[in-house]
This record gives C-alpha cells, structure tokens and sequence, in this order.
C-alpha cells in the first residue's frame, strides 16, 4: 500500500528555523517526483515546488523559491521541507504529494508560526 | 505561469442533482489537467487525472470531459459524502497550479 506519512504539528514563533518531513513506502521511492503544497487557513491550494528523489532534480514556484527550501534523503525515503526564518504567514497546513500527475497526498502537517 | 479559473466558487444542490463545476487555463494545456476532492480538515484525495480518467475507486458517477482551456467535472447523482470542496489542477508545464475551488454544499 502506497503511503505519504507527514511528521506532525509544529507550533514555532517568528524567525525561528523549521523542516517537516514526508516518508514514502508502499512504493520505490526514487521513481517518483515529491511535491509539496500550501494550503493557509480557510484558503484553496497553492503548489509550492516538486523534487525528484533519483537525483535532487528541484523545481519551485517562484512565489516559493528562495523562502523555502525542498530536499530528500532517499536512503530513508523521506522528502523535507523547510524554513530557515519563519514568518507569521507561513501558518498553514502543508501536503506532500506523490507524482509529477498527483495520485497520493500526505495527512498533511499543520505549522503554526506566532509569537 | 499558467492560471485556472474555477466556477463557481460556490453552489449548492441536493442529494440526487447533477451538478457540474467548470475550470478554464489561461493556455492551452492539452488535456493535462487533474481534479481533486477535500472534505473539511482531511488532505485531499484525487479523483480524475489526463481530463477525464478515473482514479482507481472513484465512482463513475464523476466524469470529467474537455481538453484544451475549457474543462468540467459533472458529478451525477449527489451523494451525501460528495459534499466537498473541489479543485482542478493543471501539470502541462511547470508551475503547476490549483484553480481556487468550488464548495459543493447542500
């Protein structure tokens, strides 16, 4: 069985540095693309960036780029994503996403960013 | 960048009507489009890729159709559990995008 297990809720203040994390299994983890993507409260869906385990091929939305950074390790089939300054509008839940045609979503993790 | 456009942003409807929720590119983008289903505080689920394929148990009371700009989800006879939010996205090119959704409600 195909799966996408996210670490859990973060409740962090301003500034600080986060990476949440996607673990795949059920599948050969280096043969498909790792999204990820944004959804803010009471908001619709916003694609972040996608990479590509086999070799670290990353792409991002440019409203993402250079505020995130998407990374893997494929030795633990695990995909991250992370903030080195957080900000109060990076409160939101986040999805990791299985293929570069979505089939799987992860249960999402929920980070809240507050002082 | 690609934009989708959804609408309507809203409807409401009863058990048992067809409804259908449209979704536009700003380009052509083949038939390189994909919908998904979010019920409140769950991750969304995804119910048709290539415009009009079916995921693997998703009922076939959902069909998708067009290619192009100009596509439609139809979801024929409403069940209670398909009150949801829907989004399509587009995968021609990077980057993907989401259109802004359509609350189905009752």
């Amino acid at each position: 069985e195909v799966q996408l297990v996210q670490s859990g809720a973060e409740v962090k203040k301003p500034g600080e540095s986060l990476k949440i994390s996607c673990k795949g299994s059920g599948y050969s983890f280096t043969s498909y693309w790792i999204g990820w993507v944004r959804q803010m409260p009471g908001k619709g869906l916003e694609w972040m960036g996608i990479i590509y385990p086999g070799d670290s091929d990353t792409r991002y939305n440019s409203s993402f780029q250079g505020q995130v950074t998407i990374s893997v390790d494929k030795s633990n089939s695990t995909a991250f994503l992370q903030w080195s300054s957080l900000k109060a509008s990076d409160t939101a839940t986040y999805y990791c996403t299985r293929g570069l045609i979505v089939d799987y979503w992860g249960q999402g993790t929920l980070v809240t960013v507050s002082s | 960048d690609i934009q989708m456009t959804q609408s309507p942003s809203s409807l409401s409807a009863s058990v048992g009507d067809t409804v259908t929720i449209s979704c536009r590119a700003s380009q052509g983008i083949t038939n390189s489009l994909a919908w998904f289903q979010q019920k409140p505080g769950k991750a969304p689920k995804s119910l048709i890729y290539g415009a009009s394929s079916l995921r693997s148990g998703v009922p076939s009371r959902f069909t998708g159709s067009g290619s192009g700009t100009d596509f439609t989800l139809t979801i024929s006879d409403l069940q209670p559990e398909d009150f949801a939010t829907y989004y399509c996205q587009h995968y021609y090119n990077h980057p993907r995008s989401f259109g802004q959704g359509t609350k189905v409600e009752i």
